[in-house]
């Protein structure tokens, strides 16, 4: 029963260095998203995208970038690391988009030094 | 500006006593509101939800109330155990960007003994 699983769960990176978080879900969802979320603040949406093959930019995409080849897979990728990238990091899934529940990932816990 | 504001930080309950959060928005064009809960080193789960046709919706213990005219909505829990101690978020999509679900800050609550 793993729903949305996301690897790694805690990574620290130095500056300029690149990283790929991956997520995986079980679902059969067409729906996938990228949040972060920092202290304070709610879940920022970096990326989403509604089908295999297909990607777009949410509130905060700069900096980050995604691919979806396989449905049940979403990559999150950081191709050189900032400080400001320092964050939780949850992926997440739906069936549909805006009013139906999302499932979410463990999160990815994001130390850049 | 599409925001949705949950401007108390923290809450403090004691156990079998009433719990109320609450939720504020500043755009009458959201028609739909979740809310999701969030353990720590966990991702948001769903806990319940309202549409504007609605002024009050009720699962078990949770109810939630909508106040369209104040642009306000409210989680009541009835009665708070131990096992509610968690971050509440409130999250509306917003129809005007492809329903990306925009976020509160979070209310964390705990109950206590």
């Amino acid at each position: 029963n793993a729903g949305v699983t996301q690897t790694p769960k805690f990574r620290v990176l130095k500056t300029g260095q690149s990283m790929t978080l991956l997520c995986a879900q079980d679902m059969n969802h067409e729906y996938m998203y990228w949040y972060r979320q920092d202290p304070g603040m709610g879940l920022r949406l970096i990326h989403y995208s509604v089908g295999e093959g297909t990607t777009a930019k949410g509130e905060v995409p700069d900096g980050y970038n995604v691919s979806r080849l396989k449905k049940q897979n979403f990559l999150l990728g950081l191709e050189s690391a900032a400080p400001s990238q320092t964050s939780v990091y949850f992926c997440a899934s739906s069936y549909a988009q805006g009013r139906t529940e999302a499932f979410f990932g463990q999160g990815t816990r994001l130390t850049v030094v | 500006d599409q925001q949705v504001k949950q401007n108390s930080p923290s809450l403090s309950v004691q156990e079998g006593r009433i719990s109320i959060l609450n939720c504020d928005y500043t755009n009458s064009m959201f028609d739909y509101f979740l809310w999701y809960k969030k353990y720590p080193a966990e991702g948001p789960t769903f806990l319940i939800s309202i549409s504007s046709i609605k002024d009050k919706n009720e699962d078990g213990r949770f109810t939630v109330f909508l106040n369209k005219s104040a642009k306000h909505l409210s989680l009541h829990i009835v009665p708070s155990q131990p096992g509610d101690s968690a971050v509440y978020f409130c999250a509306a999509p917003a129809r005007g960007s492809n329903y990306q679900l925009i976020w509160g800050a979070g209310t964390k609550l705990i109950i206590k003994p």
